[in-house]
């Protein structure tokens, strides 16, 4: 079975760091273009952070210079650290895996984790 | 960015009747390959999202064939025939064709009546 799952959401105060992971099983994070999307409180799904099969990575501009995206090959996981945290931050932070890309375009993110709870607060 | 608008924000219907969501896209979709690069999402109450259409009208993997996308180009619809109670939660459409800026709708409750 292809499933992913989060783990390190946590409760910190504004400027604070917290680290997630996404580890994958069944399939290959290396393999696939994979994404971390946030849901704020009542709100809908936004992209934070992609990384492409070949290791390119790119962030929202609303967390550009604050978090970073690493992969971990070796044990099949994603890691999202980030740092300077918000209020606005605070979110469901969801990773997903694309089910295909090409030259044209992402064709539908087909495995999603159950999401890690990231509350910033003072 | 792109900026992806569904209608309506929300909806109720009787179960075995149909239900129609859409989506408009700020710019085509529509690649010079003849794929269109939209997909279709539900999140169940406190679950996470699971595909339900990917490039505008293919059904993903265990999707019933009540679920049906269709459109193209800025202008795309999800259709749900014999509506059923498991079908409750929020829609999103999600513009696949512009990464790494992938943008989602902001999403369409459905209910029960």
């Amino acid at each position: 079975e292809e499933k992913l799952v989060e783990s390190g959401g946590g409760f910190i105060q504004p400027g604070g760091s917290l680290r997630l992971s996404c580890a994958a099983s069944g399939f290959s994070v290396g393999s696939h273009f994979m994404i971390w999307v946030r849901q704020g409180p009542g709100k809908g799904l936004e992209t934070v952070s992609v990384i492409y099969i070949g290791g390119r990575r790119d962030y929202a501009d609303s967390v550009k210079g604050r978090f970073a995206l690493l992969r971990d090959s070796s044990n099949n996981t994603l890691h999202l650290q980030m740092n300077s945290l918000r209020v606005e931050d605070t979110a469901v932070y969801y990773c997903a895996r694309a089910k295909h890309i090409s030259f044209y375009g992402v064709e539908g993110l087909d495995v999603w984790g159950q999401g890690t709870t990231v509350t910033v607060s003072s | 960015d792109i900026v992806m608008t569904q209608s309506p924000l929300s909806l109720a219907v009787i179960p075995g009747e149909s239900a129609s969501i859409s989506c408009r896209s700020s710019q085509s979709l529509l690649h010079t390959n003849g794929n269109n690069y939209l997909d279709w999402y539900l999140q169940k109450p406190r679950q996470s999202p699971q595909l339900l259409i990917y490039l505008g009208s293919n059904r993903a993997s265990g999707v019933p064939d009540r679920f049906n996308g269709s459109g193209s180009g800025t202008d795309f619809t999800l259709t749900i025939t014999r509506v059923e109670a498991d079908d409750v939660g929020v829609y999103y459409c999600m513009q696949g064709i512009k990464t790494p800026a992938l943008t989602f709708g902001g999403g369409t409750k459905v209910e029960i009546k």
